[in-house]
């Protein structure tokens, strides 16, 4: 079965500009969770997908936001980037509640 | 109520030596506890975890120790090896209906095995 699937692996924008990123779960799994890993905060959760709905989200801004799509792959959305959104943003994808399969990330620089 | 901490910040063994880290959690809803293994420049790799119905579970050279009444639990790692050399990280989550597959991450421990 082929894992989490994350594009694009890197990426460099410039400040107030905005970014998407693509997670594609694991096959058979429909909840996807995004994370933010940085390494004064460590790993924080942004939000959960499951069944295209959003079921959880975490302390973040408006300016994060993300969708999942009947297949079950999903986007995030970064508006208005500002430096201290670098980081490297991790897809999980679950079948079972808890057990989150994780993507290689996206490394995200803004400068 | 959602942290989870963890220690030692960092751990530095001998190759066949011991590897232990700790977690302690204050939120009595948590009922899955994860460990992630995670190596530079990969994700986090789901490596064993547990349920509170359970005090300990063991996968080869792993081990999860659970104390519910403390809400403690730790990562044993015997007979350590230079490739164990990771950043490791506890986690917990929630019962579905109220958290999802949300999980709330220790602060992680930087592990170094030396030959």
């Amino acid at each position: 079965k082929a894992g989490v699937t994350q594009t694009p692996r890197y990426l460099i924008k410039t400040r107030g500009q905005q970014v998407t990123l693509s997670c594609s779960p694991i096959s058979g799994h429909r909840s996807v969770s995004w994370y933010q890993q940085t390494p004064g905060q460590g790993l924080q959760f942004l939000f959960e997908y499951f069944s295209e709905t959003q079921r959880n989200k975490g302390n973040f801004p408006g300016r994060f936001s993300g969708r999942q799509f009947s297949n079950s792959r999903s986007e995030m959305n970064v508006s208005t980037l500002e430096l201290g959104d670098s980081a490297l943003y991790l897809c999980a994808s679950s079948f079972r509640q808890g057990e989150a399969f994780f993507g290689q990330g996206t490394r995200l620089t803004v400068v | 109520q959602q942290q989870v901490k963890q220690s030692p910040q960092s751990l530095i063994v001998q190759k066949g030596g011991i590897s232990i880290i700790n977690c302690a959690y204050e939120n009595t809803a948590f009922d899955y506890f994860p460990w992630y293994q995670q190596f530079p420049g990969k994700g986090p790799a789901l490596l064993i975890a547990i349920r509170p119905d359970v005090s300990e579970k063991k996968e080869g050279r792993f081990t999860i120790s659970f104390n519910k009444s403390a809400k403690q639990f730790s990562l044993h790692i015997m007979d350590s090896q230079p490739g164990d050399s990771a950043t490791y990280f506890c986690a917990a989550s929630g019962a579905a209906g109220t958290s999802g597959s949300r999980l709330t991450f220790g602060e992680g421990t930087q592990l170094t095995v030396n030959p």
